[in-house]
């Protein structure tokens, strides 16, 4: 079993739809979430940081953790076909002491459809 | 812009040769991230340096090393080069833990 598991999609949807990107993991260490957006293999974007359970809001996107369930997920609200991408959810476990390394899941492949 | 510079942009070489790959930090970040990512396998964490020192390992080859300096550059050494290491490689930096800014990437193609 992978630390982190995601559908790679792809995940076809219209214009204006509300998108749902999940993601599981088996490592519960782990304590920082994050989701990056990643165009046509150019540097991950960061997208949503959190690091507690529970929902973090910006702008169009929602951010969501559950510890208990060792499930996180990003929802975008109105979606536009700019925000055809790959999306990808990573986690980490930090030390304190600087040393530690995202685990990314493989990435879901986005379309959204004028 | 993401503040993190990464040259060259593309580099194509042959089997069995050595290239470096050089990654500039965002101003203020002490933390430098080596990632690969590969069509099959994903975005996967190679090296970590803090502040000139070596704090993770990865998934890394023997094959490959890095170093920081006293500057706070990184450079990503990969050497015997086969055909499977070509992908593109990319270095993020931090301050000290997450979150990660990354840059955008050094595409190498070994033929």
């Amino acid at each position: 079993q992978k630390e982190v598991e995601q559908d790679p999609g792809p995940l076809s949807v219209p214009e204006g739809a509300i998108v749902s990107l999940n993601c599981t993991y088996s490592n519960s260490a782990f304590q920082y979430f994050m989701w990056y957006r990643q165009y046509s293999r150019k540097g991950p974007e960061l997208l949503m940081y959190t690091y507690s359970s529970g929902n973090k809001e910006d702008g169009r996107f929602t951010a969501q953790v559950d510890k208990s369930s060792k499930y996180i997920s990003l929802f975008i609200r109105d979606s536009q076909p700019s925000d055809s991408a790959t999306y990808l959810c990573a986690m980490s476990v930090y030390s304190g002491g600087g040393a530690d390394g995202l685990t990314f899941g493989k990435g879901t492949h986005l379309i959204i459809q004028p | 812009d993401s503040g993190v510079t990464q040259t060259p942009k593309h580099l194509i070489t042959a089997t069995g040769q050595r290239v470096t790959l050089r990654c500039s930090p965002r101003s203020g970040d002490l933390s430098v991230y080596w990632y690969q990512q590969s069509l099959d396998q994903g975005l996967q964490f190679l090296i970590q340096y803090y502040n000139g020192e070596e704090r993770a390992k990865g998934n890394i080859l023997e094959r490959f090393s890095a170093q920081q300096f006293p500057d706070l550059h990184s450079e990503l050494n990969l050497s015997s080069l086969e055909l499977g290491d070509s992908a593109l490689y990319f270095c993020a930096s931090s301050d000290r833990g997450p979150p990660y800014t990354f840059g955008s990437g050094t595409r190498l193609t070994v033929v």
